[in-house]
């Protein structure tokens, strides 16, 4: 399985934009990006997902390097409920459509200062 | 999204006895389930696929018969850890997926703790 590189932490400010930044130089041409997040003390939930071009939800944009080795989540404004630990995760097209698991990094631990 | 609910949130046990996990989708049929464990300052680590109607999957170096899975419905799957010791002692998250919903996306449980003592 391809890797991915995130920062171990990083802060922000409430209401400020944040850029979490993920490497995955060994990416294939099939595998999709995906970003969950979790909450302290609870299960992950999906953020957002993408193969080729940015992408835009109600929760965060992802930008997607254009030779896709590197990919960004941005959190356009910063809330204290944003605290979590953030993971970048590769899925092989295969395993879209198969449905089989997420394999977990350690992750971006993101603190929001009020 | 999709709802996936764990029972119980938590729970503490004596070492040696055995102790059930129920994992169900609420609002959608999964015919596979997840299994993770994360312990503290940890990610989450893979412990087994769980398939509606068949025998689960595990992962290299978790015991089969100590964390003993079952998936007896479309919306139900059980992860009972047997003769639990200290060391079992870990945050359990399942997850599941909704092929209703294109199936990408997979749908976390709030997890269970599990404290051994």
């Amino acid at each position: 399985d391809a890797k991915t590189t995130q920062p171990n932490s990083m802060e922000s400010n409430e209401e400020e934009p944040v850029h979490l930044p993920c490497n995955h130089s060994t990416i294939s041409g099939t595998d999709y990006i995906h970003w969950y997040r979790q909450l302290p003390s609870q299960g992950p939930e999906y953020v957002i997902h993408g193969l080729t071009s940015n992408v835009n939800n109600r929760m965060a944009s992802l930008a997607i390097a254009e030779d896709r080795k590197s990919s960004t989540l941005i959190l356009h404004r910063a809330t204290l409920r944003d605290a979590a630990v953030y993971y970048c995760i590769l899925r092989a097209v295969r395993e879209e459509t198969s449905g089989s698991r997420l394999t977990f990094g350690e992750g971006t631990q993101l603190t929001v200062n009020p | 999204g999709a709802v996936v609910s764990q029972h119980p949130s938590w729970v503490i046990c004596k070492s040696g006895t055995s102790v059930k996990i129920e994992c169900r989708s609420l609002d959608f049929q999964a015919t596979t389930m997840f299994w993770y464990r994360q312990f503290p300052k940890q990610s989450l680590m893979l412990m087994a696929t769980s398939n509606e109607g068949s025998k689960a999957t595990y992962e290299q170096g978790v015991e089969k018969d100590k964390f003993l899975i079952n998936h007896a419905s479309l919306t139900l799957s059980t992860l009972t850890v047997t003769s639990a010791h200290p060391e079992d002692s870990s945050f359990y998250i399942c997850s599941a997926r909704d092929p209703q919903r294109g199936g990408y996306e997979q749908f976390f449980g709030p997890g269970t703790r599990l404290t051994v003592l």
